[in-house]
């Protein structure tokens, strides 16, 4: 079946640092990804869609120059969170989409803690 | 615009028990349908989707959930309540085709012996 590894499962940084968040689809080519923020007890909140070799596009409130997102091929697509603070602390998560009616694949997660 | 309510954040049951997620929906299409199970710390495990045709859909670990156009409601059941069943359980709605798929709040499930 379609697989998504997302990369790492637990990051810790300081304050002030950029890191980056890799989804790679493993087995299929993902012609769009989505990546999804959850904080603690919480829903998962869309905030942004990526496409093959286009621009992002960035769900209203979501700051894009301190989420870079990128999608430079069909099985790669990076988060970077910009100097990071502790209010970016959260579980981020992504998901691919193969083609427009196939299944939406989610990633198993990052935890990001800026310290 | 496409949107998902949980209704109850926090269901509890005793293990053996029915268990009822209820999930509305409001599409300006007609959706898809999901429901995603969450184990701490961890993605997401899709339990059952509905996408068109029969609208009683069954799912992994005896799930099940009936898309009920009239009520605009999709609501998860399972017979018999597990303790492994203890989880965060989210609804989400997809609008047009290659969109992103909107979630609901969760509703976190336990379990009791």
């Amino acid at each position: 079946g379609a697989v998504v590894s997302q990369h790492p499962s637990r990051v810790i940084c300081k304050s002030g640092t950029s890191v980056k968040i890799e989804c790679r689809s493993l087995d299929f080519q993902a012609t769009t990804m989505f990546w999804y923020r959850q904080f603690p007890k919480k829903s998962l909140m869309l905030m942004a869609t990526s496409n093959e070799g286009s621009k992002a596009t960035y769900e209203q409130g979501v700051e894009k120059d301190k989420f870079l997102i990128n999608h430079a091929s069909l099985t790669l697509s990076t988060l970077t969170v910009t100097s990071a603070h502790p209010e970016d602390s959260s579980f981020y998560i992504c998901s691919a989409l193969r083609r427009a009616n196939y299944g939406y694949t989610f990633g198993s997660g990052t935890r990001l803690t800026v310290v | 615009a496409q949107s998902v309510t949980q209704l109850g954040s926090h269901v509890s049951v005793s293990e053996g028990a029915l268990v009822l997620l209820r999930c509305n929906y409001s599409s300006s299409v007609p959706p898809y349908l999901f429901w995603y199970v969450q184990y701490p710390n961890q993605g997401l495990q899709l339990l059952l989707k509905y996408t068109t045709g029969a609208t009683l859909v069954k799912g992994i670990n005896g799930f099940e959930a009936e898309f009920k156009k009239s009520e605009t409601s999709f609501h998860l059941t399972k017979p018999s309540a597990h303790m492994s069943d203890a989880a965060e359980y989210f609804c989400a709605v997809r609008g047009q085709a290659g969109t992103a798929l909107i979630f609901g709040k969760g509703t976190t499930l336990s379990v009791s012996s």
